[in-house]
Protein backbone atom coordinates (compact mmCIF):
# COMPACT_ATOMS: atom_id res chain seq x y z
CA UNK A 1 0.00 0.00 0.00
CA UNK A 2 1.58 3.54 -1.01
CA UNK A 3 1.50 5.30 2.51
CA UNK A 4 3.34 8.29 4.38
CA UNK A 5 4.41 6.67 7.74
CA UNK A 6 5.61 8.49 10.85
CA UNK A 7 6.74 6.84 13.94
CA UNK A 8 6.01 7.56 17.11
CA UNK A 9 2.33 8.69 16.54
CA UNK A 10 1.86 10.26 20.34
CA UNK A 11 4.92 11.45 21.97
CA UNK A 12 5.32 13.17 25.22
CA UNK A 13 8.79 14.27 26.65
CA UNK A 14 10.35 16.90 28.57
CA UNK A 15 12.42 20.03 27.96
CA UNK A 16 15.68 19.64 26.51
CA UNK A 17 15.50 15.31 25.96
CA UNK A 18 16.34 15.56 21.76
CA UNK A 19 13.87 13.51 19.82
CA UNK A 20 13.46 12.19 16.05
CA UNK A 21 10.17 12.00 14.93
CA UNK A 22 10.78 9.74 11.60
CA UNK A 23 8.87 10.01 8.43
CA UNK A 24 9.07 7.23 5.25
CA UNK A 25 7.16 7.17 2.50
CA UNK A 26 7.31 4.06 -0.46
CA UNK A 27 6.01 5.60 -3.30
CA UNK A 28 9.67 6.91 -4.49
CA UNK A 29 8.49 10.39 -3.93
CA UNK A 30 11.46 12.83 -4.47
CA UNK A 31 9.64 16.05 -2.84
CA UNK A 32 9.28 15.82 1.62
CA UNK A 33 8.01 18.10 4.26
CA UNK A 34 7.73 18.81 7.52
CA UNK A 35 4.47 20.37 8.70
CA UNK A 36 2.69 21.28 12.44
CA UNK A 37 -0.82 22.42 13.04
CA UNK A 38 -1.74 24.43 15.16
CA UNK A 39 -5.45 25.57 16.73
CA UNK A 40 -5.94 29.19 14.44
CA UNK A 41 -2.54 29.08 12.59
CA UNK A 42 -3.60 25.88 10.56
CA UNK A 43 -0.39 24.06 8.53
CA UNK A 44 2.57 25.98 9.11
CA UNK A 45 5.69 24.00 6.66
CA UNK A 46 8.77 23.54 9.02
CA UNK A 47 11.47 22.18 6.26
CA UNK A 48 11.63 20.70 3.01
CA UNK A 49 13.41 18.75 0.97
CA UNK A 50 13.73 18.30 -2.97
CA UNK A 51 15.73 15.28 -3.52
CA UNK A 52 18.37 13.56 -1.60
CA UNK A 53 20.92 16.01 0.22
CA UNK A 54 18.79 18.73 -0.19
CA UNK A 55 16.73 20.47 1.85
CA UNK A 56 15.86 23.83 3.07
CA UNK A 57 13.92 26.17 5.18
CA UNK A 58 9.89 26.23 5.65
CA UNK A 59 8.33 28.93 7.30
CA UNK A 60 8.49 28.27 11.08
CA UNK A 61 12.05 25.92 11.12
CA UNK A 62 13.49 27.60 14.67
CA UNK A 63 14.50 24.65 16.80
CA UNK A 64 14.28 22.23 14.24
CA UNK A 65 16.63 20.52 11.95
CA UNK A 66 16.24 17.68 9.45
CA UNK A 67 18.31 15.19 7.01
CA UNK A 68 17.79 13.67 4.12
CA UNK A 69 19.99 10.75 3.43
CA UNK A 70 17.81 8.34 1.68
CA UNK A 71 15.04 9.46 -0.83
CA UNK A 72 12.38 7.18 1.27
CA UNK A 73 13.40 9.00 4.73
CA UNK A 74 12.97 12.45 6.24
CA UNK A 75 13.22 12.38 9.96
CA UNK A 76 12.17 15.76 11.80
CA UNK A 77 14.97 16.47 14.64
CA UNK A 78 14.38 18.39 18.05
CA UNK A 79 17.90 18.65 19.52
CA UNK A 80 16.48 20.65 22.99
CA UNK A 81 12.74 20.72 22.30
CA UNK A 82 10.62 23.22 24.15
CA UNK A 83 7.00 23.49 25.08
CA UNK A 84 6.23 26.27 22.17
CA UNK A 85 6.96 22.93 19.96
CA UNK A 86 4.43 20.84 21.52
CA UNK A 87 2.09 20.62 18.56
CA UNK A 88 0.89 17.79 15.89
CA UNK A 89 3.25 17.39 13.04
CA UNK A 90 2.59 15.97 9.81
CA UNK A 91 5.32 14.73 7.01
CA UNK A 92 4.16 14.65 3.70
CA UNK A 93 5.63 13.96 -0.09
CA UNK A 94 5.34 14.80 -3.38
CA UNK A 95 5.07 12.68 -6.85
CA UNK A 96 8.33 12.47 -8.33
CA UNK A 97 9.33 16.37 -10.24
CA UNK A 98 6.76 17.93 -9.25
CA UNK A 99 7.38 19.49 -6.05
CA UNK A 100 4.74 21.19 -3.48
CA UNK A 101 2.72 22.30 -6.27
CA UNK A 102 1.02 19.02 -6.85
CA UNK A 103 -0.77 16.77 -4.99
CA UNK A 104 0.64 16.22 -1.27
CA UNK A 105 0.27 12.94 0.20
CA UNK A 106 0.67 13.44 4.22
CA UNK A 107 1.22 11.01 6.64
CA UNK A 108 -1.16 9.86 10.04
CA UNK A 109 0.71 12.99 12.17
CA UNK A 110 2.77 12.74 15.33
CA UNK A 111 1.31 14.67 18.67
CA UNK A 112 3.81 15.73 20.29
CA UNK A 113 3.85 17.21 23.56
CA UNK A 114 7.18 19.07 25.45
CA UNK A 115 6.37 19.42 29.27
CA UNK B 1 4.29 37.59 3.52
CA UNK B 2 1.10 35.31 2.05
CA UNK B 3 -2.28 35.84 3.78
CA UNK B 4 -5.16 32.68 3.68
CA UNK B 5 -8.42 33.07 5.10
CA UNK B 6 -11.02 30.44 4.72
CA UNK B 7 -14.70 32.38 5.38
CA UNK B 8 -15.69 30.73 8.92
CA UNK B 9 -14.54 28.16 11.12
CA UNK B 10 -17.42 25.82 10.94
CA UNK B 11 -20.21 25.94 8.58
CA UNK B 12 -23.82 23.89 9.35
CA UNK B 13 -25.86 22.66 6.19
CA UNK B 14 -28.56 20.21 5.73
CA UNK B 15 -28.09 17.02 3.79
CA UNK B 16 -28.74 17.52 0.27
CA UNK B 17 -27.74 20.89 0.50
CA UNK B 18 -25.00 22.29 -1.39
CA UNK B 19 -22.24 23.58 0.70
CA UNK B 20 -20.17 26.28 -0.51
CA UNK B 21 -16.36 27.50 1.34
CA UNK B 22 -14.32 30.06 0.45
CA UNK B 23 -10.82 30.73 0.66
CA UNK B 24 -9.60 34.12 -0.01
CA UNK B 25 -6.23 35.25 -0.22
CA UNK B 26 -3.92 38.48 -0.04
CA UNK B 27 -0.42 39.57 -1.03
CA UNK B 28 0.46 37.38 -4.17
CA UNK B 29 -1.41 35.84 -6.72
CA UNK B 30 -0.56 31.97 -6.46
CA UNK B 31 -0.09 29.88 -9.51
CA UNK B 32 -2.08 26.54 -7.87
CA UNK B 33 -5.19 26.54 -5.49
CA UNK B 34 -5.39 23.00 -3.54
CA UNK B 35 -8.67 21.79 -1.49
CA UNK B 36 -7.88 19.03 0.86
CA UNK B 37 -10.15 16.82 3.57
CA UNK B 38 -9.33 16.30 6.79
CA UNK B 39 -10.77 14.16 9.34
CA UNK B 40 -10.18 14.32 13.20
CA UNK B 41 -6.80 12.88 14.28
CA UNK B 42 -5.88 12.19 10.68
CA UNK B 43 -3.54 13.68 8.03
CA UNK B 44 -4.82 16.06 5.14
CA UNK B 45 -5.80 14.04 2.21
CA UNK B 46 -6.16 16.09 -1.34
CA UNK B 47 -9.42 16.73 -3.34
CA UNK B 48 -8.22 18.95 -5.96
CA UNK B 49 -6.22 20.94 -7.69
CA UNK B 50 -6.98 23.87 -10.24
CA UNK B 51 -4.25 26.50 -11.83
CA UNK B 52 -4.27 30.13 -12.40
CA UNK B 53 -5.57 29.81 -15.78
CA UNK B 54 -8.45 27.47 -15.26
CA UNK B 55 -11.51 28.59 -13.80
CA UNK B 56 -13.09 25.44 -12.56
CA UNK B 57 -12.98 22.58 -11.75
CA UNK B 58 -14.92 19.38 -11.29
CA UNK B 59 -14.72 15.91 -9.43
CA UNK B 60 -17.25 13.84 -8.64
CA UNK B 61 -19.83 16.03 -6.63
CA UNK B 62 -16.81 18.69 -6.05
CA UNK B 63 -16.36 21.90 -7.61
CA UNK B 64 -13.48 24.48 -7.72
CA UNK B 65 -13.65 27.64 -8.68
CA UNK B 66 -10.50 30.14 -8.71
CA UNK B 67 -11.01 33.81 -9.53
CA UNK B 68 -7.54 35.83 -9.73
CA UNK B 69 -9.14 39.17 -10.12
CA UNK B 70 -11.58 38.80 -6.47
CA UNK B 71 -8.56 36.53 -5.32
CA UNK B 72 -10.99 34.09 -4.09
CA UNK B 73 -11.60 29.96 -4.92
CA UNK B 74 -15.18 28.79 -3.71
CA UNK B 75 -15.36 25.05 -3.26
CA UNK B 76 -18.68 23.62 -3.30
CA UNK B 77 -19.60 20.11 -2.57
CA UNK B 78 -23.16 19.18 -4.02
CA UNK B 79 -25.72 16.79 -3.00
CA UNK B 80 -23.83 17.02 0.71
CA UNK B 81 -23.81 14.17 2.80
CA UNK B 82 -22.91 13.59 6.50
CA UNK B 83 -19.96 11.37 5.11
CA UNK B 84 -18.98 15.08 4.14
CA UNK B 85 -18.50 16.31 7.46
CA UNK B 86 -14.88 17.30 7.97
CA UNK B 87 -12.58 19.90 7.51
CA UNK B 88 -11.87 21.56 4.34
CA UNK B 89 -8.39 23.34 3.81
CA UNK B 90 -7.41 25.49 0.83
CA UNK B 91 -3.53 25.54 0.08
CA UNK B 92 -2.07 28.00 -2.10
CA UNK B 93 1.55 27.53 -4.23
CA UNK B 94 3.22 30.57 -5.29
CA UNK B 95 6.04 29.78 -7.84
CA UNK B 96 9.07 29.56 -6.34
CA UNK B 97 7.71 29.47 -2.96
CA UNK B 98 5.67 26.62 -0.96
CA UNK B 99 2.47 25.83 -0.19
CA UNK B 100 0.73 27.80 2.04
CA UNK B 101 -2.28 26.81 4.06
CA UNK B 102 -5.49 28.34 5.62
CA UNK B 103 -7.10 27.52 8.72
CA UNK B 104 -9.78 25.39 7.17
CA UNK B 105 -13.04 25.55 7.36
CA UNK B 106 -15.16 23.19 9.74
CA UNK B 107 -18.45 21.54 7.71
CA UNK B 108 -20.95 19.61 9.63
CA UNK B 109 -23.79 18.14 7.38
CA UNK B 110 -26.97 17.62 9.03
CA UNK B 111 -28.92 14.45 8.56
Amino acid sequence: EAQVTQNPRYLITVTGKKLTVTCSQNMNHEYMSWYRQDPGLGLRQIYYSMNVEVTDKGDVPEGYKVSRKEKRNFPLILESPSPNQTSLYFCASSPPLSGPYNEQFFGPGTRLTVL
Amino acid sequence: SQKIEQNSEALNIQEGKTATLTCNYTNYSPAYLQWYRQDPGRGPVFLLLIRENEKEKRKERLKVTFDTTLKQSLFHITASQPADSATYLCALYRRGNNLFFGTGTRLTVIP
